[in-house]
């Protein structure tokens, strides 16, 4: 069985632009979460689909978004990034359902902004 | 607010030692316990997780003790071996309606050979 994939694994943007994210879920999870990791702040949780509806959402900006398709796929978005925004992006899945806290994390995005 | 507190931030053990990460929580909502085990160029991954209900959970040279009254948790690595180096993140989890997963800060585990 296929692990959570996420691409792109690197990129390199500028203040002020913005980037897209994507993560397909394992075959058959339904829900998919989006974590920022940085090596001061930890995991820090950004939101989580399910069924294409945002179900949960941490404490971040608007500036952060996401969305789900109907095949359970995922993006994430940042527009008018700042340097603070330089993370590893995780994706992580899930059956779903009332989500027991079980995930499976994809490798990664790695988002350096200059 | 920090929910899960994870300590020690790093920690360096000998070939065959044991190694000892410790979690605390405030919330006693939290109704599940995992532990990820993250290797550098990837993802967190479940390494073994526990409920209240228990206070100790084994397999294989990992160990978790739970204390429900203290609101603590720990990771035991007996044998620890190079391998095992990564860093280990401890999680609480709140199901429900509103559900919630917190995980601490990580602990970077250096096995030395």
């Amino acid at each position: 069985k296929a692990g959570v994939t996420q691409t792109p694994r690197y990129l390199i943007k500028t203040r002020g632009q913005q980037v897209t994210l994507s993560c397909s879920p394992i075959s058959g999870h339904r829900s998919v979460s989006w974590y920022q990791q940085t090596p001061g702040q930890g995991l820090q949780f950004l939101f989580e689909y399910f069924s294409e509806t945002q179900r949960n959402k941490g404490n971040f900006p608007g500036r952060f978004s996401g969305r789900q398709f109907s095949n359970s796929r995922s993006e994430m978005n940042v527009s008018t990034l700042e340097l603070g925004d330089s993370a590893l992006y995780l994706c992580a899945s899930s059956v779903g359902g009332s989500n027991t806290g079980e995930l499976f994390f994809g490798e990664g995005s790695r988002l350096t902004v200059l | 607010q920090q929910q899960v507190k994870q300590s020690p931030q790093s920690l360096i053990v000998q070939k065959g030692g044991i190694s000892i990460i410790n979690c605390a929580y405030e919330n006693t909502a939290f109704d599940y316990f995992p532990w990820y085990q993250q290797f550098p160029g990837k993802g967190p991954a479940l390494l073994i997780a526990i409920r209240p209900d228990v206070s100790e959970k084994k397999e294989g040279r990992f160990t978790i003790s739970f204390n429900k009254s203290a609101k603590q948790f720990s990771l035991h690595i007996m044998d620890s071996q190079p391998g095992d180096s990564a860093t280990y993140f401890c999680a609480a989890f709140r199901g429900g309606s509103n559900y919630k997963l917190t995980f601490g800060k990580g602990t970077l585990l250096t096995v030395n050979p």
